[in-house]
């Protein structure tokens, strides 16, 4: 079976500060790997998807930007944060869809 | 774009009650799936369901597909205060959508456990 790895599980940073979010995946090759946001507790938007290495795409258009550089191997990244990218972010992957513990990221 | 909407929003039960809540949506979903996220957590897959008209059972937890490929639901036996969480419904995005990993999620119920 799969299992997602994310880190760090919180993440205080300042407005203006990079990002970088990762997510490792054990138990399968070649996996889909997906970053997912959870705003206020609610519901789940995806951001960015890939089906392979250096393979991204993107959902919705924002501040946020994702690669792909091993196969078992997910980052989510920022060069500048804005307040608006507070949120609890979830690496997922495997069919149908698991997911890590998520990052619990507030900018200040 | 497709939206789930999820009744209710919350609730409130005693140990022991039964619980019931449903998703609907104006789209055609293929497969509906039901999660549990516990505070400080990734949201956990309960049940998949992939046919219309299908009845799933999980332990106490019991889902269904609707015929009309339109709504599910989800019900708790017998509530215990370990069934506290929020309760998310999901299903592929776009209308008759397969992809398991790009899903559109409900906005969740939240369901507390009194003891």
């Amino acid at each position: 079976s799969q299992t997602i790895h994310q880190w760090p599980a919180t993440l205080v940073q300042p407005v203006g500060s990079p990002l970088s979010l990762e997510c490792t995946v054990e138990g399968t090759s070649n996996p889909n790997l997906y970053w997912y946001r959870q705003a206020a507790g609610r519901g789940l938007q995806l951001l960015f998807y890939s089906v392979g290495i250096g393979q991204i795409s993107s959902e919705v258009p924002q501040n946020l930007s994702a690669s792909r550089p091993q196969d078992r191997q997910f980052i989510l990244s920022s060069k500048k944060l804005l307040l608006s990218d507070s949120g609890f972010y979830l690496c997922a992957g495997h069919s149908p869809l698991h997911f890590g513990n998520g990052t619990r990221l507030t900018v200040t | 774009g497709q939206q789930l909407n999820q009744s209710p929003q919350s609730m409130f039960i005693q140990e022991g009650e039964d619980v019931s809540m449903n998703c609907t949506s104006s789209s055609i979903f293929n497969t509906w799936l039901w999660y549990k996220q516990e505070p400080g957590e990734g949201p956990v897959l309960l049940i998949a369901l992939y046919k219309a008209g299908e009845l799933t059972s999980n332990g106490r937890l019991t889902a269904q597909f609707g015929i009309t490929r339109k709504d599910s639901f989800l019900n708790i036996s017998a509530s215990i205060p370990s069934d506290v969480g929020i309760y998310f419904c999901a299903g592929p995005q776009g209308a008759g959508g397969t992809s398991y990993g790009k899903l559109t999620f409900g906005q969740g119920t939240i369901l507390t456990v009194h003891p």
